[in-house]
């Protein structure tokens, strides 16, 4: 079946970016999101790219998408305390009536001072 | 943020117990899911709905039924709590107008005894 694979922790200074990785397995997959969770809440949608979209920049967030090796990053610049969460990598293997995602398992970004 | 609650917020119960919980939404989404979180398991899917009185399982259905009788209202019952169904549970929420983007309540954090 589907899969989304993403490494489990990340450890970087503050200051530095930060390059959070995703594979997936769906070649049809429409929409790529990544999601933040911080401690004790829920998820929070940080941004999505188009499968026809090879980049999406926001502010200091970069998604770059390889649909050829099905690899998707989150790059974040100038990496700040507040930035330290838990990263999600989801995608929606098909449009129309099938609404489920497929999820990563996170990773783990730890900011050090 | 968008409008989206969970009740009860923490729940400890004893095993054999039923339990209820409710996700409520002032969004008028269509779509609706459950999804529980463990260490090492990110997130999975229970149940989701795809209108009033329309639900499907997902992939850890066992032990769990739903039901929306509301398009605001999704309920997720445990019939008999089992320490396996300790767990962080999330409702989400998202519309077929938006690219799937899924959005989430605070989560409830359940303790079965």
């Amino acid at each position: 079946g589907e899969d989304v694979e993403q490494s489990l922790f990340l450890s970087v200074r503050e200051g530095d970016s930060s390059v959070i990785n995703c594979t997936y397995t769906d070649s049809s997959s429409t929409y790529l999101y990544w999601y933040k969770q911080e401690p004790g809440a829920g998820l929070q949608l940080l941004t999505y790219i188009f499968s026809n979209m090879d980049m999406k920049q926001d502010q200091r967030l970069t998604v770059l998408l390889n649909k050829k090796d099905k690899h998707l990053s989150l790059r974040i610049a100038d990496t700040q305390t507040g930035d330290s969460a838990i990263y999600f990598c989801a995608v929606w293997p098909n449009a129309g009536n099938n609404r489920k995602l497929i999820w990563g398992l996170g990773t783990s970004l730890a900011v050090n001072p | 943020d968008a409008g989206i609650t969970q009740s009860p917020r923490h729940k400890v119960t004893e095993t054999g117990t039923p339990v209820t919980l409710r996700c409520h939404q002032t969004e008028n989404h269509r779509y609706m899911y459950w999804y529980r979180q463990d260490p090492g398991h990110g997130l999975r899917l229970i149940h989701y709905s795809y209108g009033v009185k329309d639900t499907d399982k997902g992939e850890v259905s066992d032990g769990y039924s739903v039901s929306r009788s509301k398009t605001e209202d999704f309920l997720l019952t445990l019939e008999s709590a089992t320490s396996s169904q300790t767990s962080v549970y999330f409702c989400a929420i998202s519309s077929p107008l938006a690219a799937q983007e899924q959005f989430f309540g605070p989560g409830t954090r359940l303790t079965v005894l």
